[in-house]
């Protein structure tokens, strides 16, 4: 069965900084690639997503990330963290289940926090 | 706007009792989904349907039960022999209950046992 690990389950970065959130998945073959981002007590937005073709994928506010099937890592970037950044991220892999339809898996999360 | 809606946002439930947490989209999506999200746990998935009186168990659906009698809405229903149902629970639709389609999520809704 396929998993997802965010090793980091909090991140502490300084307003202005560079951010990388890592993603390491665990499929026998290219899954699809999705990055979520969570504000306190609210619903998952998706910040971006990797079917195939070009590695680094860009996506809204800012970020980007890339694909590396060499490392089976799909890392989140950030040039420059804002205040508003502050949130809970969610990596998630897409894959065909046994049961015939398919379904997301997702990680545990990592809570970024942002200091002044 | 088209989106997801889920009500109530908080939800408080007597110990024995059943509960239904409502979920409603109006994007015309075929597939829909409940998620529930325990602090540092992720999301798991506790059912999905594909269409319309179709539904699949996920990873959690012990205790859980939900009905899809119409497109746009897919309620579900927190059981007594739910163990520990204390949780934020999310629904979540998209276009096909395909792995690359883009799942879209509602707002949420915070149940609290007492």
């Amino acid at each position: 069965a396929q998993s997802v690990t965010q090793p980091d389950i909090h991140i502490t970065v300084s307003e202005g900084a560079s951010l990388e959130l890592r993603c390491n998945y665990s499929y026998g073959a290219t899954p699809y690639l999705f990055w979520y981002v969570q504000s306190p007590g609210q619903g998952l937005q998706l910040l971006l997503k990797y079917f195939s073709g070009d590695t680094l994928v860009q996506g809204i506010k800012g970020f980007e990330a890339e694909f590396k099937r060499s490392q089976s890592s799909f890392n989140l970037r950030k040039p420059s963290v804002h205040w508003s950044d502050a949130a809970e991220y969610f990596c998630a892999v897409g894959v065909r289940s046994g049961g015939g339809a398919d379904g997301l898996t997702f990680g545990k999360g990592t809570h970024l926090i942002i200091q002044p | 706007d088209g989106g997801i809606t889920q009500s109530p946002k908080y939800l408080f439930r007597k110990e024995g009792q059943n509960v239904t947490l409502s979920c409603e989209q109006n994007l015309n999506h075929d597939a829909m989904y409940w998620y529930r999200q325990d602090p540092g746990q992720g999301l798991r998935l506790i059912y999905y349907s594909q269409i319309v009186n179709d539904f699949q168990k996920g990873d959690i659906a012990e205790g859980y039960s939900v009905s899809r009698e119409k497109k746009e809405s897919f309620p579900l229903t927190v059981t007594s022999a739910q163990k520990n149902p204390t949780a934020f629970y999310l629904c979540a639709s998209s276009q096909r209950a395909l792995s690359y389609n883009e799942q879209f999520f509602g707002p949420g809704t915070r149940l609290t046992v007492l």
